[in-house]
Order: structure tokens, then sequence, then C-alpha cells
């Protein structure tokens, strides 16, 4: 079936690094979403990237979607405590199966 | 509206009780989804609802494992004989068709 990978498993940067996680699908997908899920909190949507080679950015945050939707990352830009969590990617399959395949996340830890 | 709601937000249970968790989507979402996640890790998918489709089950790791949707809204986990590998956080997610999914704040469950 249907998997996406996520790497890496675990980043710790200092703050002001910057940081990159990929998500890379077996399958391609219809579109991509990434998630944040901070520390005891819940995943909270970020963003959603449909178009084979679309970039997107949010602030510090760039996400891009591979020319042949089957990746995607996730940069962000001079890191601050702000940004700990765990990222997860999660691909959309379309066709009859309407459930987002997550990545098992990146988790980012930042030292101050 | 509000958010995403699941009750109750902790629950202890003995080892081979049965349990129910519910799940409060937002009004007028169309799909709602059960997650599984384990202390540190990502998010297994259990099971999804989208309309008056036959939900997805593909997920659910045993017949101890079920769910239903009343109405088209409120939806019912229930884990039968439970047994101490399914302490987890149990998430709830709603959407409208496709789109970002809603989390709610999840149900911590610890089987002893």
């Amino acid at each position: 079936g249907q998997q996406v990978m996520q790497i890496p498993q675990y980043q710790h940067v200092q703050e002001g690094e910057d940081f990159t996680t990929y998500c890379n699908s077996s399958t391609t997908l219809s579109n991509i979403q990434w998630y944040k899920q901070r520390p005891g909190g819940h995943p909270v949507f970020l963003i959603q990237l449909v178009k084979s080679g679309e970039v997107k950015k949010q602030k510090r945050l760039t996400f891009q979607f591979g020319e042949a939707k089957k990746n995607s990352s996730l940069h962000i830009t001079a890191t601050q405590t702000t940004d700990v969590g765990t990222y997860f990617c999660a691909g959309a399959g379309g066709g009859s199966q309407g459930n987002l395949i997550f990545g098992k996340g990146t988790k980012l830890s930042v030292k101050p | 509206g509000a958010g995403v709601s699941q009750s109750p937000s902790n629950k202890v249970t003995e080892k081979g009780k049965d349990v129910e968790l519910r799940c409060d989507p937002i009004s007028g979402h169309t799909a709602l989804y059960w997650y599984r996640q384990s202390l540190g890790q990502g998010l297994e998918f259990l099971i999804y609802f989208q309309g008056n489709s036959a939900p997805d089950k593909s997920g659910l790791p045993s017949d101890r494992f079920s769910a239903e949707r009343t109405g088209g809204s409120v939806s019912t986990l229930t884990i039968q004989r439970t047994q101490q590998e399914d302490s987890a956080v149990y998430l709830c997610a709603s959407s409208f068709l496709f789109e970002k999914q809603y989390f709610g704040p999840g149900t911590r469950l610890t089987v002893t």
C-alpha cells in the first residue's frame, strides 16, 4: 500500500540555524499537507500543496512539492524556540481512499 | 464555532475492560477520522468516515476495535477487552470533504 516516509526522525539545532524535513511517497500524491504538533498538543494544519512544483511560504517556513508530486519538503529559516515540535507531512493518494497517509514526523528541538 | 471535542480527556481502565471514546466533530464537516498516537510516535490511522459512504476500516488493528458515526456527526470508538498495548492517545479529526483536518485534543487511554 501507499507509504509516506519522512526524514530525519529527529533534528536538534541551535537557535538561528536552519532546519529541513523531507517527505517521500511511494506513489504519486494528489496533494500533500503539513501539520505541526507542539509538545503535549495535537496536530495543527500548516499548509496544503496541490500543484506539481508548488512552493509556498509562511514567514520563515518554505514548503515545496516535487515536480513528480511524490516528495515534499519543509524548510525553516533561522529557527526559534517557538518552532519546537514535531512536523508531520501527510499525503493524499486520491481515488477512493480519502484518508491521509501521515509520515512518522520529524521532531525538532531548538537549543537557545 | 467550536472545534473538535473529545471525551473523556483521560481514561484509565483495567485490562480486559471495554472503553468508549467519543468525538464531536466540527459542525458541517463531512469527514471524520480516528488516529492512534503512542508516546513520541507518529499518527496511526484507524478508521475514516466520509458522508454516508461505508467507512474505511483498513487501519483498525484488530476486531476488538470498532467505531460508528451516528447521524453523520458524533462518533464513538469502542475498544473491547482492552490490552496494555492499547495504551495511547486517541485523536479524532474532522474535515470538509478532503480538505485540511482539524484535530481534537485527544483522549489519553491508559490500560493497567
